[in-house]
């Protein structure tokens, strides 16, 4: 069982194009982070949502925390060649006794120029 | 102020040979998680540990095993290895347990041939 559904899986887009990718589950999360990763390296850190509603923009991204803190979005305006990769959402269940994230499918996004 | 370091980058093994990844955390950082990243299944938590105890585990073989040191590194071992261990391995650290901004390591990619 998926516990965060990502979608879409992938993404094709031409530069200046705007896009959102959604994260969503069934069950609530203490927090959710969005991650980026290029192909052999590890996923590096964009955000971190702790607040149902909560909104934090990056530059030309934007994310979203759902007020039921089930579900989160990544919105980014006008895309650039340099935002392809793989796009993660991750979520943290329960209390402060453990580091455990858990991971969506993840998003392939491709930014043609 | 350093990243997570994880050696080797590469690994070649045989089947039923074991294996064993290093990590080194960032500085400070005594929470230590690992992630088999496959392209099937994802980014799946493996194990956490902090200040040398497994703090959680994930749904993995008691194949799969690991440590920490008392400076924080850590280590995760793969006995019996199998095909179908190849994988991206990841290491990610934090300053404490429950502390869900998680800092990746650029991972061990082992091949099981």
């Amino acid at each position: 069982t998926q516990l965060l559904e990502q979608s879409p899986q992938f993404l094709s887009i031409q530069e200046g194009e705007n896009l959102t990718v959604y994260c969503n589950s069934s069950s609530v999360f203490s927090s959710l982070q969005w991650y980026r990763q290029e192909p052999g390296e590890g996923p590096v850190l964009l955000v971190t949502v702790v607040t149902g509603g909560e909104v934090k923009k990056l530059k030309r991204l934007t994310f979203q925390f759902g007020d039921a803190r089930k579900d989160s979005s990544l919105h980014i305006t006008a895309a650039q060649t340099g935002d392809t990769g793989l796009y993660l959402c991750a979520g943290a269940k329960g209390s402060s006794n453990t580091g455990k994230l858990i991971f969506g499918q993840g998003t392939t996004l491709q930014v043609k120029p | 102020k350093a990243g997570v370091t994880q050696t080797p980058r590469y690994l070649i093994k045989t089947r039923g040979q074991q294996v064993t990844l290093s990590c080194s955390p960032i500085s400070g950082h005594r929470s230590v998680s690992w992630y088999q990243q496959t392209p099937g299944q994802g980014l799946q938590f493996l194990f956490e540990y902090f200040s040398e105890t497994q703090r959680n585990k994930g749904n993995f073989p008691g194949r799969f095993s690991g440590r920490q040191f008392s400076n924080s590194r850590s280590e995760m071992n793969v006995s019996t290895l199998e095909l179908g261990d190849s994988a991206l391995y990841l290491c990610a650290s934090s300053f404490i347990t429950g502390e869900t901004e998680a800092f990746f390591g650029q991972g061990t990619r082992l091949t099981v041939v």
